[in-house]
C-alpha cells in the first residue's frame, strides 16, 4: 500500500505476557519512529532508526521495550513482561531522508490494552 | 516530556465559522508542524513551516510562527463538520543528533452542522 501500515489493530493482552507490534514504512522512507499515545495526549517519541540502525532510543520508558529493524524496512517494537502503565496507542511513522526537515507520515497505530 | 502546549483544550464552533488554536513551546526549534488525528486514527500531517518562515497558507488553512515569543497559531477558514478532530503542534528541536518530534497535548475540535 502507499501508506504507512501497522499491524495488529487492537492487541489484548495480559499483565506479564510479552508482545511484538509490527510497522511497514512507505516504501523507499529511510526514517522510522515510534510513538506511544496515552488518551487523551499528544504522541510521545520512543525510539527513532535510519535505515537500519537505531540512531535514538532516548523515549524508551524502560528496558521492557525493545525496537528493531533488521533489514531497513519492517520494524518490531517489542513489550516484555507488559504492565497495565503500558496500555496506550502505539504509533509508527516513517519520513524521507533528513527527518528533522520533513512531515512525519503515520500509520493508525496499535492499540495495546493490558489486563 | 511534552513541548508544545495547545489552547484551547477543546473549541466548537458553528460550519461556516474560522477556527484558531495556539500552540506554545519552549527550546529553539527547526521547523514547526501541524498534524490533524481523527478518533481512532493516525495523525495526518498538514502544514509545516520552517524557524525562518513567519507565515504560511495551505488551502483553508494558514499557519504563523512567531520565533521571538516561540509559538505558532493555526486557522481554519469557512470551517466544515469534516475538520472535526484532534490538532496538534510538533516541534522539530533544532541540535546535532536529534531527530524526533515534541508533540503538544492538542485541540479538540467540534464544528457543528
Amino acid at each position: 500500500g502507499a501508506g504507512v501500515s501497522q499491524s495488529p489493530r487492537y492487541k489484548v493482552a495480559k499483565r506479564g505476557q510479552d508482545v511484538a507490534l509490527r510497522c511497514d514504512p512507505i516504501s523507499g522512507h529511510v526514517s522510522l519512529f515510534w510513538y506511544q499515545q496515552a488518551l487523551g495526549q499528544g504522541p510521545e517519541f520512543l525510539t527513532y532508526f535510519q535505515n537500519e540502525a537505531q540512531l535514538d532510543k532516548s523515549g524508551l520508558p524502560s528496558d521492557r521495550f525493545f525496537a528493531e529493524r533488521p533489514e531497513g524496512s519492517v520494524s518490531t517494537l517489542k513489550i516484555q513482561r507488559t504492565q497495565q502503565e503500558d496500555s496506550a496507542v502505539y504509533l509508527c511513522a516513517s519520513s524521507s531522508d533528513r527527518p528533522q526537515y520533513q512531515p512525519q507520515h503515520f500509520g493508525d497505530g496499535t492499540r495495546l490494552s493490558i489486563l | 516530556s511534552q513541548q508544545g502546549e495547545e489552547d484551547p483544550q477543546a473549541l466548537s464552533i458553528q460550519e461556516g465559522e474560522n477556527a484558531t488554536m495556539n500552540c506554545s513551546y519552549k527550546t529553539s526549534i527547526n521547523n514547526l508542524q501541524w498534524y490533524r488525528q481523527n478518533s481512532g486514527r493516525g495523525l495526518v500531517h498538514l502544514i509545516l513551516i520552517r524557524s525562518n518562515e513567519r507565515e504560511k497558507h495551505s488551502g483553508r488553512l494558514r499557519v504563523t510562527l512567531d520565533t521571538s515569543k516561540k509559538s505558532s497559531s493555526l486557522l481554519i477558514t469557512a470551517s466544515r463538520a469534516a475538520d472535526t478532530a484532534s490538532y496538534f503542534c510538533a516541534t522539530a528541536v533544532s541540535g546535532a543528533g536529534s531527530y524526533q518530534l515534541i508533540f503538544g497535548k492538542g485541540t479538540k475540535l467540534s464544528v457543528i452542522p
